[in-house]
C-alpha cells in the first residue's frame, strides 16, 4: 500500500460546527504533515508530527487542533472556523523525519467550504 | 531563511516537444534537497523527481530530468516528450530538516503548464 487517503473529499461547514478531517496511511511513515493551499497558491505548511509527536506548528489558529492517534492516523479538528479557512487541506507522509532525502506523499486532499 | 522563485506562471508546449520550467532557489544551508511536484486539476501532489546538494549527477527519473547548476543556485526541470497528460501545475520545493523533528517543505509559486496539440 502506497498512498495516503484522505477523508471526506468535500466538507461544507457553518462557522460553529465541529469536524474533523482524516489522514491514513500504511506505509510506516514516521513523520506526518498538515498543508493548507488556498486556489492558486503553494502548499503552505501548518503541522508535522515526528513519531506521534508534534514537532512544528507554523503559529496556526487554536481553531486548528491537529491530533495523531497512531503511526498511521493524522486527524485535524476544526472549530469556529471563518469563511477565509476555505482551501485544499492537504496530507502528506514521509519514511524518515530526520533524511532529506526522503520525499514527501501527499493524499488527494479534503476541499473545505466554510459559509 | 530559505526562498524558492519560479518566474513562469505559464507555459505552453506542443506535444512530444521538451520544455524546461524554471526554478531557483536561496539558502545559506550547505546540505539542502530540492524536489519537484506535479498537481494536476484533481489536487492530490505527485512528487516526480528529488535532488541533494551534493549529488554528483543530475537527477533523472523517466521522462524527468533536472537541470541541476548549483553555482548559480538552479534546479530547472525539463519534461521531454511532453504528453497532453503532462498539463498541470508543476512545484519546485525546498526542504529543511527543523531541529524538532520531520522536514519543512517550502514550494515556490508554481508553472502551470498546458500541453497542445
Amino acid at each position: 500500500d502506497t498512498e495516503v487517503t484522505q477523508t471526506p473529499k468535500h466538507l461544507v461547514m457553518g462557522m460553529t460546527n465541529k469536524k474533523s478531517l482524516k489522514c491514513e496511511q500504511h506505509m510506516g511513515h514516521r513523520a506526518m504533515y498538515w498543508y493548507k493551499q488556498k486556489a492558486k497558491k503553494p502548499p503552505e505548511l501548518m503541522f508535522v508530527y515526528s513519531y506521534e509527536k508534534l514537532s512544528i506548528n507554523e503559529s496556526v489558529p487554536s481553531r486548528f487542533s491537529p491530533e495523531c492517534p497512531n503511526s498511521s492516523l493524522l486527524n485535524l479538528h476544526l472549530h469556529a472556523l471563518q469563511p477565509e479557512d476555505s482551501a485544499l487541506y492537504l496530507c502528506a507522509s514521509s519514511q524518515d523525519p530526520g533524511v532529506r532525502s526522503n520525499e514527501q506523499f501527499f493524499g488527494p486532499g479534503t476541499r473545505l467550504t466554510v459559509l | 531563511a530559505q526562498k524558492i522563485t519560479q518566474t513562469q506562471p505559464g507555459m505552453f508546449v506542443q506535444e512530444k516537444e521538451a520544455v524546461t520550467l524554471d526554478c531557483t532557489y536561496d539558502t545559506s544551508d550547505p546540505s539542502y534537497g530540492l524536489f519537484w511536484y506535479k498537481q494536476p486539476s484533481s489536487g492530490e501532489m505527485i512528487f516526480l523527481i528529488y535532488q541533494g546538494s551534493y549529488d554528483q549527477q543530475n537527477a533523472t527519473e523517466g521522462r524527468y530530468s533536472l537541470n541541476f547548476q548549483k553555482a548559480r543556485k538552479s534546479a530547472n526541470l525539463v519534461i521531454s516528450a511532453s504528453q497532453l497528460g503532462d498539463s498541470a501545475m508543476y512545484f519546485c520545493a525546498m526542504r529543511e530538516i527543523s531541529t524538532g523533528g520531520g522536514n519543512k517543505l517550502t514550494f515556490g509559486t508554481g508553472t502551470q503548464l498546458k500541453v497542445e496539440l
